[in-house]
């Protein structure tokens, strides 16, 4: 029940954008997204629930759509401390355990 | 403060020799859940418990026993430890999954376990 992740990693300049993909083979109750710097925990960015809806948190936002049983991490114009690498959790309808994806690397470079 | 805290953050132990990593938390969270981390593989659940008493297996159970005696406390217990137990271990909580709400989950800062 692994959702699938793409890309694996991006490498960005400061100020350029980049869309980090989260699919998944079941029906999807709710996503997360998590940003997480090396050997530090994970950290909370946003949840969105089923309902197609569209968060933003700055200069971040993401999609869901539930039809396609997909959600899409946005970040525009990127800063050096964007760099870490992103998982997506979801949450399949009907049960309650948040499963993660691989993770993305995003590397934002000077 | 809102948080989870695990111990020990790092431990380095040979192969069968038991070791516990404790996790607590003091949000009055009633959802518990451990997960490891490696190299290519993102964060995958070992065992998850929705309450006191109430534990279930996740992705990744082989090799691992938790307990759920009180609301704040989810011990993970690797009774042998071997080799391919070495990883970064996580804690997380977060209350009770609703069905029409999202929940935040709160992650501990993570155990280094290597076992050799």
């Amino acid at each position: 029940q692994q959702p699938v992740q793409s890309p694996q990693a991006v490498i960005l300049r400061e100020g350029e954008d980049a869309v980090i993909n989260c699919s998944s083979s079941k029906a999807l109750y709710s996503v997360h997204w998590y940003r997480q710097k090396h050997g530090e925990a994970p950290v909370f960015l946003m949840i969105l629930l089923k309902g197609g809806e569209q968060k933003g948190h700055e200069k971040i936002s993401a999609s869901f759509n539930e039809k396609k049983q997909q959600s899409s991490l946005y970040l525009t114009a990127s800063q050096l401390s964007y760099s870490g690498t992103y998982f997506c959790g979801t949450r399949v309808t009907g049960a309650n355990n948040l499963f993660f994806g691989t993770g993305t690397r995003l590397t934002v470079i000077p | 403060e809102a948080q989870v805290t695990q111990n020990p953050r790092y431990l380095i132990t040979v192969t069968g020799k038991k070791l516990t990593v404790t996790c607590s938390q003091n949000m009055n969270h009633e959802y518990m859940s451990w997960y490891r981390q490696d190299p290519g593989l993102g964060l995958r659940q070992i065992y998850y418990s929705m309450n006191v008493e109430v534990t279930d297996k996740g992705d990744v159970p082989e090799g691992y026993k938790v307990s759920r005696k009180e609301k704040r406390n989810f011990p993970l217990i690797l009774e042998s430890p071997s080799p391919n137990q070495t990883s970064l271990y996580f804690c997380a909580s977060s209350s009770k999954p609703q069905m029409f709400s999202g929940n935040t989950i709160y992650f501990g800062e993570g155990s280094w376990l290597t076992v050799v």
